[in-house]
């Protein structure tokens, strides 16, 4: 069955270090994967998007990779502050008329002082 | 420019009750999904609307019924409404052929 795996523990990480979340993915081959934000009662806010055929992605503070061989994103948050502290998505998107996004279940990161 | 529009924010409903959820999406956009969210979960794709008809469809009972009119907006029906209702409900715009989705802040539906 196809299964999109995030780490449920919460990250906790110290202000100013590099917090790296994962995604593992099984039975698909998403066309684009997708990492957002969330903070609590809101809804998710998108952050950056990566394609099949690129490795690698930046936006200011934040790095995706993404390995189709080993079916896995990760999303790096540089020097990060307690503002990052949220739930962390990762959804994947199949090419197509019908296209769908399908969500993990999400990380929570606690960055403290 | 708007994003998206969710109506209510919070709503409390008794079991077997009848809720409509509505949203409009951000300007441009021409698609609507939807998606259950449950505490501590991820997102859930209930269904997807694109030139007023049923596109997809996710792993949710035919109590879920949902509407998109000629000005995009959309609603999301829940008839005989059960406990495990309860959740956050959120509603995603997009562009037909695109990759970007813009999400509503949601509509807090407690069932009693």
């Amino acid at each position: 069955s196809q299964k999109i795996e995030q780490n449920s523990e919460a990250l906790n990480i110290q202000e100013g270090k590099t917090a790296t979340l994962t995604c593992n993915y099984t039975n698909y081959s998403p066309a684009y994967l997708q990492w957002y934000r969330q903070d609590p009662g809101r809804g998710p806010v998108f952050l950056l998007l990566i394609r099949e055929n690129e490795k690698e992605k930046r936006k200011e503070r934040l790095k995706v990779t993404f390995d189709t061989t080993l079916k896995q994103s990760l999303f790096h948050i540089t020097a990060s502050q307690p503002a990052d502290s949220a739930t962390y998505l990762c959804a994947l998107l199949n090419t197509g008329t019908a296209s769908k996004l399908t969500f993990g279940t999400g990380t929570r990161l606690q960055v403290t002082l | 420019d708007a994003g998206v529009t969710q109506s209510p924010t919070h709503l409390i409903k008794t079991r077997g009750q009848q809720v409509t959820l509505r949203c409009s999406p951000k300007s441009g956009h021409d698609t609507v999904s939807w998606y259950q969210q449950a505490l501590g979960q991820g997102p859930q794709f209930i269904f997807q609307y694109y030139e007023e008809e049923e596109r997809q469809r996710g792993n949710f009972p035919d109590r879920f019924s949902g509407h998109q009119f000629p000005n995009y907006s959309s609603e999301l029906n829940v008839n005989a409404l059960l406990l495990g209702d309860s959740a956050l409900y959120l509603c995603a715009s997009s562009l037909r052929q695109g990759t970007g989705y813009t999400f509503g802040s949601g509509t807090r539906l407690t069932v009693v």
